[in-house]
Parts: structure tokens; C-alpha cells; sequence
């Protein structure tokens, strides 16, 4: 069965530092990725999806994540945070398509201004 | 357009309840899929509906069960309800199985 790990359950920032939330997932076979970000009270947004190709991916708001085999790590960047980037962060991995989504635990991410 | 809506936006239940949750896709999406988030962790899954059919179950007990409509809306049911079932239940809605999934704000439900 698939599974995600991230390590980090809180992580703060400075506004307008650098960002990197890690992820590492569990499955036999190339997996989908993703991740998603939760406000307090919302649902989920989709950032960005891997499902094949060009190993680092664009999403919006400014994020990217590179899929690293080798490390089974999908780790989510940001060269520049913003306050209005605090939320909970989740990776998500499924074994075909978008859909039964295997998440991790979450990081939540704190910006100093 | 709209995005995913489900209702209510928030339930008080007791033990021993039955709890209906309710949840309309985005206009064209064919599948759809509800997941568990209690408080602190990530989403688990429980149900995905496609077309009507059930395609995919989580490692949850028999009181829960779900149903799709014609028109691709759909329906979570919780039987005999425990304190453990406080969570947040989220609906999520995808063109087809293959796409990704676009999250509802969810029903918060609370059980006394």
C-alpha cells in the first residue's frame, strides 16, 4: 500500500525568504503526486500534480516541486514567501490518476513578517 | 462557475445517530470521491464514485456508505455514530478517474 511522510509538522518562515516543504512517499510502481493547500475552514486547492514527464513541475502561486526517484521525495519550493502563504500543506500520492489519495499528515507553515 | 458544494456547512450529532451528507460536483465532473479529515491529520479516503459505480473503498466499517445520482451529485451516510466520526467530511469532484480532484469546503460534523 502507498503512504507519504512529512517530516515537518510546522514550519516558520520570514516573509520573502525561501520555502521547501518535504515530502517522501511509499509505492512500488511510479506514482502520481501531488500537493495541496488547506486555509483554516476551507477545503483543499490543488498546487501542482506529477503524473509523468519533466521531473520539476510549475504550479500556481509561485510553487514548484521536482520528483526525485531516487529519493522518493516530491518537494515542494518556493523561492519567495509571502504572508498570504500561511496554511496547512499537504503531499498526496495515488496509485493511478487523481483520484484515491493517499495524503501525509500535513506541514503548516507560519510567515513572519 | 461553480466549484464543488456540499451541505450542510455544519452538523451536531449524538451517538447512536444517522448523519446524511450531501455533495454536488463541479458542472461536467463524473467523478467523485469523499474523504475523513479529523482534526490535526491528513484526508483519508473512503469512497469514489464514478458513473454511478462504486470504484474505490477505504479502510472504513460498514456504518459509512454513499450513493451517486444521475445528474452525478452524491450522497455520504453514517450510521450509528461514534465520537470517533467528528471530522471534517470532504467531497471532491474530477472530469474522470484520471484527473485531479477539485475539494469542496467540507461538512464539519460533531458528535456529542
Amino acid at each position: 500500500a502507498q503512504s507519504v511522510t512529512q517530516p515537518d509538522i510546522h514550519i516558520t518562515v520570514s516573509e520573502g525568504a525561501s520555502l521547501e516543504l518535504r515530502c517522501n512517499y511509499s509505492y512500488g510502481a511510479t506514482p502520481y503526486l501531488f500537493w495541496y493547500v488547506q486555509s483554516p475552514g476551507q477545503g483543499l486547492q490543488l498546487l501542482l500534480k506529477y503524473f509523468s514527464g519533466d521531473t520539476l513541475v510549475q504550479g500556481i502561486k509561485g510553487f514548484e516541486a521536482e520528483f526525485k526517484r531516487s529519493q522518493s521525495s516530491f518537494n515542494l519550493r518556493k523561492p519567495s514567501v509571502h504572508w498570504s502563504d500561511a496554511a496547512e500543506y499537504f503531499c498526496a500520492v495515488s496509485a493511478g490518476g487523481g483520484n484515491k489519495l493517499t495524503f501525509g499528515t500535513g506541514t503548516q507553515l507560519k510567515v513572519e513578517l | 462557475d461553480a466549484g464543488v458544494t456540499q451541505s450542510p456547512t455544519h452538523l451536531i450529532k449524538t451517538r447512536g445517530q444517522q448523519v446524511t451528507l450531501r455533495c454536488s460536483p463541479i458542472s461536467g465532473h463524473k467523478s467523485v470521491s469523499w474523504y475523513q479529515q479529523v482534526l490535526g491529520q491528513g484526508p483519508q479516503f473512503i469512497f469514489q464514485y464514478y458513473e454511478k459505480e462504486e470504484r474505490g473503498r477505504g479502510n472504513f466499517p460498514d456504518r459509512f456508505s454513499a450513493r451517486q445520482f444521475p445528474n452525478y451529485s452524491s450522497e455520504l451516510n453514517v450510521n450509528a455514530l461514534l465520537l470517533g466520526d467528528s471530522a471534517l467530511y470532504l467531497c471532491a469532484s474530477s472530469i474522470d478517474s484520471n484527473q485531479p480532484q477539485h475539494f469542496g469546503d467540507g461538512t464539519r460534523l460533531s458528535i456529542l
